[in-house]
């Protein structure tokens, strides 16, 4: 049920793009992604609906593939700044237990 | 103008004591979290409260305890501390029932000796 997120890890030179997938087993009403810098806590980023949605933040996107169950978060230019874990949460339904079942992590480095 | 906020920050204690953690968001948020974060940085959901009532209630032992007094306040107590409770515990608040974006307190960095 956990959702699995790849790649685990990536470095990166700033400036360069990375995409972090997110993929569950079974169907999705939302997925979720927050990003946790080193000894801080998890802050949101954005929130794709079923719906194929793409989203964006200034330089980070998100997409969301209902059929395939999956999203990915993609972050262009990147800049020092985006250091940090991203972590996919997922719903898969609407009801009032509002559980987000959560990915493991990407740990992204961003060097200059 | 903290919007999640928890206490203490860090707790060192020796294994088989009690200690509580407390939370308290000022976003009018009904809904509060308490998840742990382990050294390999899994979140793991504990419990979740809405408007004072238990919602989610995941396989915790037991010695963890959560109390809403309020839908603004949210506390963990936890009973005859054992090594493999050190983690960081964060409290997190939400309110959109469509969206559900969580507001995560700072976290409580608990080392059980």
């Amino acid at each position: 049920q956990q959702p699995v997120q790849s790649p685990q890890a990536v470095i990166l030179r700033e400036g360069e793009d990375a995409v972090i997938n997110c993929s569950s087993s079974k169907a999705l009403y939302s997925v979720h992604w927050y990003r946790q810098k080193h000894g801080e806590a998890p802050v949101f980023l954005m929130i794709l609906l079923k719906g194929g949605e793409q989203k964006g933040h200034e330089k980070i996107s998100a997409s969301f593939n209902e059929k395939k169950q999956q999203s990915s978060l993609y972050l262009t230019a990147s800049q020092l700044s985006y250091s940090g874990t991203y972590f996919c949460g997922t719903r898969i339904n609407a009801g009032n237990n509002r559980k987000l079942i959560w990915g493991l992590g990407t740990s992204l480095a961003v060097n200059p | 103008d903290t919007a999640v906020s928890q206490t203490p920050k860090y707790l060192v204690t020796q294994m088989g004591n009690d200690k509580s953690i407390k939370c308290e968001q000022n976003l009018g948020h009904d809904t509060m979290y308490w998840y742990k974060q382990d050294s390999k940085k899994f979140l793991k959901i504990m419990f979740s409260y809405n408007n004072k009532e238990l919602i989610i209630n995941e396989t915790v032992p037991n010695r963890f305890s959560p109390k809403s007094p309020d839908k603004a306040h949210l506390n963990l107590h936890i009973n005859s501390l054992e090594l493999g409770d050190s983690a960081v515990y964060f409290c997190a608040s939400s309110q959109d029932r469509v969206r559900e974006t969580q507001y995560f307190g700072p976290g409580t960095r608990l080392l059980v000796l």
